[in-house]
């Protein structure tokens, strides 16, 4: 059965440290999605992507962040100077419609 | 604007006993509902989904939930809980958009399953 992947499955880094997280969507999704989760706390939406766009994005989503699709397979996260605060799990989603299958999460560690 | 509500931050049963997580909506639409579960130190795994089809949804692992438009509930249910059962469980709605889904996770239930 196909799955989202996302590399790595843990990331330490240091506060200002550009940090890139990864994602394989399942290969006939269109939709792709970025989520956090900060430790004991829900899930947050932090952005979709459809069409080589962002389709929406949360407050959460501020200048640090980007993504990209950069090959039409690898769907990534970049966040461009690390905070302590951005120490969460960061899920990848992707769907074709309606239901959204999600990756293993990569934990970051920012110290 | 949507909203989900998991009335238990916890849940403790007997192994064996029934399961209940309880789940409250509010949507602006009919939505699509979902069960995730996510194990200690995994991802999340989509249990059940209720996209306006059947009322009453069967998922994976033996659960099942009913969806209650006139109480916007979305109750999860299992008959006889399983050591394996223990996680967190997260509540879901969704209301498709013109170019996403615009998915609302629940703040979760945590499910102890007691030998």
């Amino acid at each position: 059965e196909p799955e989202v992947t996302q590399t790595p499955s843990h990331q330490v880094t240091q506060m200002g440290q550009e940090v890139i997280l990864r994602c394989v969507p399942i290969s006939n999704h269109l939709y792709f999605y970025w989520y956090r989760q900060i430790l004991g706390q829900k899930v947050e939406f932090l952005v979709s992507f459809y069409n080589n766009e962002i389709s929406e994005k949360s407050e959460i989503f501020d200048d640090q962040f980007s993504v990209e699709r950069p090959d039409g397979s690898n769907f990534t996260l970049k966040i461009r100077s690390t905070k302590l605060e951005d120490s969460a799990m960061y899920f990848c989603a992707s769907s074709v419609i309606e239901t959204q299958y999600f990756g293993p999460g990569t934990r970051l560690l920012v110290l | 604007a949507q909203s989900v509500t998991q009335l238990d931050s916890h849940v403790s049963v007997s192994e064996g006993t029934p399961v209940l997580l309880r789940c409250n909506y509010s949507s602006s639409y009919s939505p699509s509902l979902f069960w995730y579960v996510q194990h200690p130190n995994k991802g999340l795994q989509l249990l059940l989904k209720y996209t306006s089809a059947a009322t009453l949804v069967k998922g994976i692992n033996g659960f099942e939930a009913e969806f209650k438009k006139s109480e916007t509930s979305f109750h999860l249910t299992k008959p006889s809980a399983h050591m394996s059962d223990a996680a967190e469980y997260f509540c879901v709605v969704s209301e498709l958009k013109t170019s996403y889904d615009k998915v609302i996770f629940g703040p979760g239930t945590s499910l102890s399953v007691i030998p």
